[in-house]
């Protein structure tokens, strides 16, 4: 069975600086990966996907990833942050099974960023 | 505007009382799942539809019941609502299995 893990639960980051938040994934077969964010009182929104090809993924917002097979890594990059990117960030993995695919989430990533 | 719609918004309700909640999406998609969000446990999915009269259970079924009847609809019922089913509850369809989600804005149950 697939997992996902995000390594960190909460983020804090200045406006204007870097970040990067950490998703790893754990599945012995090829998976589908994705970034969700999720703003107060709101549903999840899709950021950015990656099913094949190109392993740099680019989003909505200015946000990137980056798929690395060999580290089973999908890591959310934004080179400058602003107030309004406030918000929990869930990584998610999908992996096919006989036409179904089962997506399961991390537990999510809370973005502070500090004016 | 391409939507996934769950209404309502905020529901409070007794232990035992019958409920439904309604999911409908308006892009034709096959693919339906009705997920629970709780603190520390992220999201977790309770059924899935895959096309109409095509529904299957997901990690904690237990106490939820679902229909679909047509492809744009896909409520969840809770048909003895306990206390321990008191989440944040999300709809969410796709064009396929496997692709990005499109999710409704969410029904906080509380079951008192």
């Amino acid at each position: 069975a697939q997992s996902v893990t995000q390594l960190d639960s909460q983020v804090p980051v200045f406006e204007e600086a870097p970040v990067e938040l950490r998703c790893n994934y754990s599945s012995s077969v090829s998976v589908y990966l994705f970034w969700y964010v999720q703003y107060p009182n709101q549903g999840l929104q899709l950021l950015l996907k990656y099913l094949s090809g190109s392993t740099l993924v680019k989003g909505i917002n200015g946000f990137e990833a980056e798929f690395n097979k060999s580290q089973t890594s999908f890591h959310l990059r934004k080179p400058s942050v602003h107030i309004s990117d406030t918000a929990e960030y869930f990584c998610a993995v999908s992996v096919g099974a006989g036409g179904y695919q089962k997506v399961t989430f991390g537990i999510g990533t809370k973005l502070q960023v500090i004016p | 505007e391409a939507q996934v719609t769950q209404n309502p918004r905020y529901l409070i309700t007794v232990t035992g009382k019958k409920l439904t909640v309604t999911c409908s999406q308006n892009m034709n998609h096959e693919y339906m799942s009705w997920y629970r969000q709780d603190p520390g446990l992220g999201l977790r999915q309770i059924y899935y539809s895959m096309n109409v009269e095509v529904t299957d259970k997901g990690d904690v079924p237990e106490g939820y019941k679902v229909s679909r009847k047509e492809k744009r609809n896909f409520p969840l019922i809770l048909e003895s609502p306990s206390p321990n089913q008191t989440s944040l509850y999300f709809c969410a369809s796709s064009l396929f299995s496997g692709d990005g989600y499109t999710f409704g804005s969410g029904t906080r149950l509380t079951v008192v």
